[in-house]
């Protein structure tokens, strides 16, 4: 079985802190992203990768960035944590060319962060 | 940033009806459709991706169509069941950039 897994589940840090997300999916995919999802709103991108050390920027990369050093590991960076950035956080995986854009996406189970 | 609707926003329907729900989206730049399942406290997990106009697919009670000219695309549930009570998310991903849009859900409750 396929499988995503964020480090927390919930996570609280204060305004300025760096904050570091991290998620590993054990299913060898090319692809890896990092959403957002607010309250009324839908998911939004913030960044996804293709391939170790390449990323591209979402719709909402301001705040944030990302790192993949290897295949199985992305993490999401807030450089600066500020109360705005307060959300939950889900990564996802997948196979195939072009962002994998007609693969389906494995979730993990997302991160409830609180910037105090 | 691309518009996603998906109505309704809410639904509560009694266990054994059938049910329906909307997606809808730009009828132009279409490359894909994709449908999730997210159970509370749950990730969300894949239904369908869709990619053909006229395109139906099925997933033992669940099934959906789609219609890319006019752009939209809707679930069906056949004989709801409790366990079938979650948010329903679509997400439209257009055959330029590298996006994902996705819809707000609707957010589905069968009453036993």
């Amino acid at each position: 079985d396929v499988k995503v897994t964020q480090s927390s589940r919930y996570l609280v840090k204060r305004t300025g802190e760096k904050v570091f997300l991290e998620c590993v999916q054990d299913m060898d995919h090319e692809n890896m992203f990092w959403y957002r999802q607010d309250p009324g709103l839908g998911l939004r991108l913030i960044y996804f990768s293709y391939d170790v050390k390449m990323k591209e920027k979402g719709d909402i990369p301001e705040g944030y960035s990302v790192s993949r050093e290897k295949k199985e590991r992305f993490s999401l960076i807030l450089e600066s944590a500020s109360t705005n950035q307060t959300s939950m956080y889900l990564c996802a995986g997948s196979t195939g060319d072009e962002m994998g854009r007609n693969q389906p996406q494995h979730f993990g189970d997302g991160t409830r962060l609180s910037i105090l | 940033i691309l518009n996603v609707e998906q109505s309704p926003q809410s639904l509560h329907v009694q266990e054994g009806d059938s049910t329906n729900f909307t997606c809808s989206f730009p009828s132009s730049n279409f490359y894909a459709l994709h449908w999730y399942r997210w159970e509370t406290a749950k990730s969300p997990e894949a239904l369908f991706v869709m990619t053909l106009n006229g395109d139906e697919k099925k997933k033992g009670r669940i099934s959906a169509t789609l219609n890319t000219k006019e752009g939209y695309s809707y679930l069906y549930i056949k004989g709801s069941q409790p366990e079938d009570s979650a948010t329903y998310l679509c997400a439209f991903v257009p055959n330029t950039g590298n996006q994902f849009y996705f819809g707000t859900g609707t957010s589905l409750t069968v009453i036993p």
